[in-house]
């Protein structure tokens, strides 16, 4: 069954330096696979999706995932971070038509 | 815009009471989902509603209930309430769900509830 690992509960990144949050899935067959943010207090929105259209997807916010086959991965990133992207992020996977979600990451900026 | 909103944002119950968390979303999606999310185990998928009149069980249905009367309303019904039960929820909406795995999912601003 499809399910989704993020490693590391907690990730620190200085402002301006690459943000890099791990996604690895299992899955039988080519997955789609989601990245959602979380702001403090409120709801999760969605950030991008992998739907087999391209490898590398660009999302909002300045963020972009790659997805690789190889490797199971769908890792997150951001070239330059800043004080706003401080927020919890979810990688999820589509399974049996539901959205299973992984346990999330909390990135922290520090300035 | 309002998309989705749920009431009440916080509540304190007493164990053994029953509670009910509304949710309405005003996008006319035929998908309706509740999640509850605890420190530590990210969001789990409550029960679900691919369309009016239908409903489903997710990972973690026990001890709850849902209704689907129509496009709107996806209420959430804690028939008596235990400790365990504290947690927050959140109610999601998708545009067809099941028919398209790739659907975004729409969330609300949550449900704090605190059960003693």
């Amino acid at each position: 069954a499809q399910s989704v690992t993020q490693l590391g509960s907690h990730v620190s990144v200085s402002e301006g330096a690459l943000v890099l949050l791990r996604c690895n899935y299992s899955s039988s067959v080519p997955p789609y696979l989601f990245w959602y943010v979380q702001y403090p207090n409120q709801g999760l929105q969605l950030l991008l999706k992998y739907t087999s259209a391209a490898t590398l997807v660009k999302g909002i916010n300045g963020f972009e995932a790659e997805f690789k086959k190889s490797e199971t991965s769908f890792h997150l990133t951001k070239p330059s971070a800043h004080m706003s992207d401080a927020a919890e992020y979810f990688c999820a996977v589509n399974r049996d038509d539901k959205i299973i979600f992984g346990k999330g990451t909390r990135l922290h900026i520090l300035p | 815009i309002a998309g989705i909103t749920q009431a009440p944002t916080s509540q304190i119950l007493a164990a053994g009471r029953r509670m009910t968390l509304r949710c309405t979303q005003d996008m006319r999606h035929n998908a309706m989902y509740w999640y509850r999310q605890d420190l530590g185990l990210g969001l789990r998928l409550i029960h679900y509603s691919n369309t009016a009149g239908t409903t489903g069980k997710g990972e973690v249905p026990d001890g709850y209930s849902v209704s689907r009367a129509n496009t709107d309303d996806f209420p959430l019904t804690l028939a008596s309430a235990v400790p365990s039960q504290t947690s927050v929820y959140f109610c999601a909406s998708s545009r067809s769900g099941g028919a398209t795995p790739t659907d975004t999912q729409y969330f609300g601003p949550g449900t704090r509830l605190t059960v003693l």
